[in-house]
C-alpha cells in the first residue's frame, strides 16, 4: 500500500531547476514528509523533510501544499552529481518502519 | 558526522552456507533497518529493530533472520544462501523517528 506517487523519471538541464513532485493524498496530520536521494551504487542519503511549512536547507527546498496532499522538492540548481533516484516517503511519529517505493529517476543533462 | 558501517562491500558464498551480514552504527539510534536492492525492484525493507532484543518483518523477511543483542550493531543472517538472494544489501538506523542514515552496502553473490 503505497503511501507516495512519484513519476517514474524525469531529465532536467544542468544549472536549471529541478521540481520533482509527490503525491501523499493520504497522508495524515502527524505524518512528515521525507526526501532521499541515491546516486548509483551508494547507500541512499538523507535530503530534507517537512510537516507543513516549506523548509530549506543547503541542499533543497521542500514545497508542501497547504492541504498537505502533495509536496514538491527543488533542486535550485541541478548539477551533473545530482543524477540520482529520489526517494519522497511518508512517515509519522509513531511509525518505527521506514519503506521505499520506486522513486524518480532524475538525470541531469549537460 | 553518524556512521553506518557495514562488515563487507562485497562478499561471496556459496548455496547453503549460513552467511552473516553485520551493520553498526555509532550514534545511538534506536532503530534499524536491513534492505535489498534489486535492479527494477527498488528497496525492499527485509527486517527492522526499534530496540535490542526487538525486531519486526518487513516486506520480504521470507529466507531471512536478524540478531540485535547490543544497540549500536544489528545483524542479518541468511541460515541456507541460496542464489536468489544474491542482491545488494543496505543497512540503515535512524532515531525513534527522523532521518535514516545508511551504509554503503553490501553485494552478495551466491554461487
Amino acid at each position: 500500500d503505497a503511501k507516495t506517487t512519484q513519476p517514474p523519471s524525469m531529465d532536467c538541464a544542468e544549472g536549471r531547476a529541478a521540481n520533482l513532485p509527490c503525491n501523499h493524498s493520504t497522508i495524515s496530520g502527524n505524518e512528515y514528509v521525507y526526501w532521499y536521494r541515491q546516486i548509483h551504487s551508494q547507500g541512499p542519503q538523507y535530503i530534507i523533510h517537512g510537516l507543513k511549512n516549506n523548509e530549506t536547507n543547503e541542499m533543497a527546498s521542500l514545497i508542501i501544499t497547504e492541504d498537505r496532499k502533495s509536496s514538491t522538492l527543488i533542486l535550485p540548481h541541478a548539477t551533473l552529481r545530482d543524477t540520482a533516484v529520489y526517494y519522497c516517503i511518508v512517515r509519522g511519529h509513531n511509525d518505527y518502519k521506514l519503506s521505499f517505493g520506486a522513486g524518480t529517476t532524475v538525470t541531469v543533462r549537460a | 558526522d553518524v556512521k553506518v558501517t557495514q562488515s563487507s562491500r562485497y562478499l561471496v558464498k556459496r548455496t547453503g552456507e549460513k552467511v552473516f551480514l553485520e551493520c553498526v552504527q555509532d550514534m545511538d539510534h534506536e532503530n534499524m533497518f536491513w534492505y535489498r536492492q534489486d535492479p527494477g525492484l527498488g528497496l525492499r525493507l527485509i527486517y527492522f529493530s526499534y530496540d535490542v532484543k526487538m525486531k519486526e518483518k518487513g516486506d520480504i523477511p521470507e529466507g531471512y533472520s536478524v540478531s540485535r543483542e547490543k544497540k549500536e550493531r544489528f545483524s542479518l543472517i541468511l541460515e541456507s544462501a541460496s542464489t536468489n538472494q544474491t542482491s545488494m544489501y543496505l543497512c540503515a538506523s535512524s532515531l525513534r523517528t527522523g532521518k535514516a542514515f545508511f551504509g554503503q552496502g553490501t553485494r552478495l553473490t551466491v554461487v
